[in-house]
């Protein structure tokens, strides 16, 4: 579909693995953001990446958490040394540009760290 | 410090009736205010939105209103349907987007 997408789906590792999560934002879109929701909680801002700007880190909950986006496209968030409190919902939006423009958002991946 | 805040977690409300959900915020500089809706296993869909030079925007059913002096915003449906039964965001920018916790409505046929 044209929507933005994201893989895996879910996502069961055991504490101290590393994993990484794949975003694949709409065509064109400018703009890619990560977020992640935890059990109970709000979408946390993680980062956020602009055209060729250099990204905006100041979500990123620890230096185990890094994220990079290749070719102005697809983005990977990557969590080094898992935790259980990593467990969450980790979900990528994408938008035509930033600040005011709405932003569409994949289905999540589901991150169980045991 | 949470510069969003929905400080009510769940609401319930009868099919055909007004829902009304509340969003405090305390940064001044949010000039755009955004309600998003989440279904279960699913990623937040765009709702309805409104500039900080507006009180009011009205869509359907969908109504936000926004008190710069109280620094507060709501969103109303009217009528409520139980489709509607999702979890609701408010978020503000004023570059990037700041999300509150949500709440959970419920509408009950």
């Amino acid at each position: 579909g044209a929507g933005v997408s994201q893989s895996p789906s879910n996502k069961v590792t055991e504490k101290g693995k590393d994993v990484e999560l794949r975003c694949d934002p709409i065509s064109g879109h400018t703009a890619l953001y990560w977020y992640r929701q935890s059990l109970g909680q709000g979408l946390e801002f993680l980062i956020y990446f602009q055209g060729n700007s250099a990204p905006d880190k100041s979500g990123l909950p620890s230096d185990r958490f890094s994220a990079e986006r290749t070719g102005g496209s697809v983005s990977t968030l990557t969590i080094q040394r898992t935790q259980q409190e990593d467990s969450a919902v980790y979900l990528c939006a994408s938008s035509f540009n930033s600040g005011m423009e709405t932003q569409y958002f994949g289905p999540g991946t589901r991150l169980l760290v045991l | 410090d949470q510069q969003v805040k929905q400080n009510s977690p769940s609401l319930s409300v009868q099919e055909g009736r007004i829902s009304i959900l509340n969003c405090d915020y305390t940064n001044s500089m949010f000039d755009y205010f955004l309600w998003y809706k989440k279904y279960p296993a699913e990623g937040p869909t765009f709702l309805i939105s409104i500039s900080s030079i507006k009180d009011k925007n009205e869509d359907g059913r969908f109504t936000v209103f926004l008190n710069k002096s109280a620094k507060h915003l709501s969103l109303h449906i009217v009528p409520s349907q139980p489709g509607d039964s999702a979890v609701y965001f408010c978020a503000a920018t004023g570059g990037k987007l700041i999300f509150g916790q949500g709440t959970t409505l419920q509408v009950k046929p």
